[in-house]
């Protein structure tokens, strides 16, 4: 079946570091891919996603790249602030006829600090 | 505001009762997706409704249920309650129901069994 596999958390760092979180999947065909935040107290927010291969998703300075040689979604951020400590979920979605669901790894705490 | 929304944010109730959680999709949105999370499992998805009708099952136990009304709306009843169902229940709607494209979701109802 479908699953996500994300690097265990917290990542911890200070402010202004690179940021990197690790996403693979294992799917069957070309399945899209998401990250999503969740900030405490909140529900998910979509942050980017990628719909096929070699995409690049963008936003907020953050971006991912869809790798189907190495079935991975890795997140990055030159630079993280304060406001980015959140959990990080990765995702995917496979299916085109309906009856598609996203699947979500088990998410990676960030801790940035000042 | 995402535009999903969810009643009650929070809930406290004993052991052996039945709930019923809300939820009303983005406007225009006909997908509706229940969650839960917890800590140990993570974000489990529940079941999808479409347009009225279910759509997908996942990983819902007998004892759960879920509807979705001709306005849209959904409602996720919960029975004979344990202390293992608390967690946050999240809902999430779909512009479609397609790979390419992720959900919304709402702020989520935290439920506590006693």
């Amino acid at each position: 079946g479908n699953s996500v596999t994300q690097m265990e958390g917290p990542v911890t760092l200070s402010e202004e570091a690179f940021l990197t979180i690790n996403c693979t999947y294992t799917a069957t065909g070309y399945p899209s891919l998401f990250w999503y935040v969740q900030y405490p107290g909140e529900g998910l927010q979509l942050l980017l996603k990628a719909t096929k291969a070699d995409d690049k998703g963008s936003n907020k300075g953050f971006e991912a790249t869809y790798r189907k040689e190495t079935t991975s979604f890795h997140l990055e951020k030159g630079s993280v602030q304060v406001s980015d400590s959140a959990v990080y979920f990765c995702a995917l979605r496979k299916g085109n006829s309906g009856y598609s669901t996203l699947t979500f790894g088990k998410g990676t705490m960030l801790l940035v600090s000042p | 505001d995402s535009g999903v929304t969810q009643t009650p944010k929070h809930l406290i109730t004993a052991t052996g009762q039945r709930v019923t959680l809300r939820c009303s999709p983005r406007s225009g949105d006909l997908s509706v997706y229940w969650y839960q999370q917890s800590l140990d499992q993570g974000l489990q998805f529940l079941i999808q409704y479409y347009n009225g009708e279910e759509r997908a099952k996942g990983n819902i136990l007998e004892r759960f249920s879920a509807q979705q009304f001709p306005d849209l709306h959904s409602e996720l009843n919960l029975s004979s309650l344990e202390l293992g169902d608390s967690a946050l229940y999240f809902c999430a709607s779909s512009t479609r129901d397609t790979k390419d494209y992720g959900y919304t979701f709402g702020s989520g109802t935290r439920l506590t069994v006693v």
